[in-house]
């Protein structure tokens, strides 16, 4: 069975103040790892995907990173509007599968 | 694209009432999924279609939920009959094959 484990449950963080989140995980074969990020009363919003161990992905003050057990969501210099909880998920790469299993997410509080 | 729409967008209802989430995919979006999201257990994958045809429905949780697809831009979730347990975020997503989940904004569902 697939299985995430996301940490710190928590961050708070001053603005401008640089940290990691950390996904951890154990999937047979994996197609891809999926970072969303969710704000307070709406859906998850697609943030990337990774596909195999050394590959990163960059977008404004975020960068996510990818190893055979983990992945980080780097987050550099962070505004009060990057306030958010953000999901990690992985994909297993058995045919026709599509089913995505989620951490629990980490809640970043970025204070002014 | 509008989206992933989703409706109610609130339900409060009482234990024992049937109660019906809807969810309208993004147009040409070959997969629907269906999630629950709660505080001690995250977000949690219920079932999930392709070309309107139900393949796992292992996360439903006990017969009173049912889910249907009746063509390529509607999926109903039913609970019937609800109970105060069933209280959760409910969320509706699609993709194309092995490819991106977009979110809708989810119906938040009391049951008293």
């Amino acid at each position: 069975e697939d299985q995430v484990t996301q940490s710190p449950e928590a961050l708070r963080l001053q603005e401008g103040e640089s940290s990691s989140l950390n996904c951890s995980y154990t999937v047979s074969g994996l197609r891809g790892l999926f970072w969303y990020r969710q704000d307070p009363g709406k859906g998850p919003e697609f943030l990337f995907t990774l596909y195999s161990a050394g590959e990163e992905k960059e977008k404004e003050r975020l960068k996510a990173t990818l190893t055979k057990k983990e992945s980080f969501l780097h987050i550099t210099a962070p505004k009060p509007e990057d306030s958010a909880t953000y999901l990690c998920a992985v994909q297993g790469a058995n045919f026709g599968n599509e089913k995505l299993t989620f951490g629990t997410g980490t809640r970043l509080t970025i204070i002014p | 694209d509008a989206g992933v729409i989703q409706s109610p967008r609130h339900e409060v209802t009482e234990m024992g009432q049937e109660v019906t989430l809807r969810c309208k995919p993004i147009s040409g979006h070959d997969y629907l999924f269906w999630y629950r999201q709660t505080m001690m257990r995250g977000l949690e994958l219920l079932i999930y279609f392709n070309n309107n045809v139900p393949i796992d429905d292992s996360g439903m949780p006990e017969d009173r939920f049912s889910a249907k697809m009746p063509n390529a831009s509607f999926s109903t979730l039913k609970i019937q009959p609800s109970e105060p347990r069933d209280s959760a975020v409910y969320f509706c997503a699609s993709s194309f094959p092995m490819n991106t989940q977009y979110f809708g904004p989810g119906t938040r569902l009391t049951v008293l």
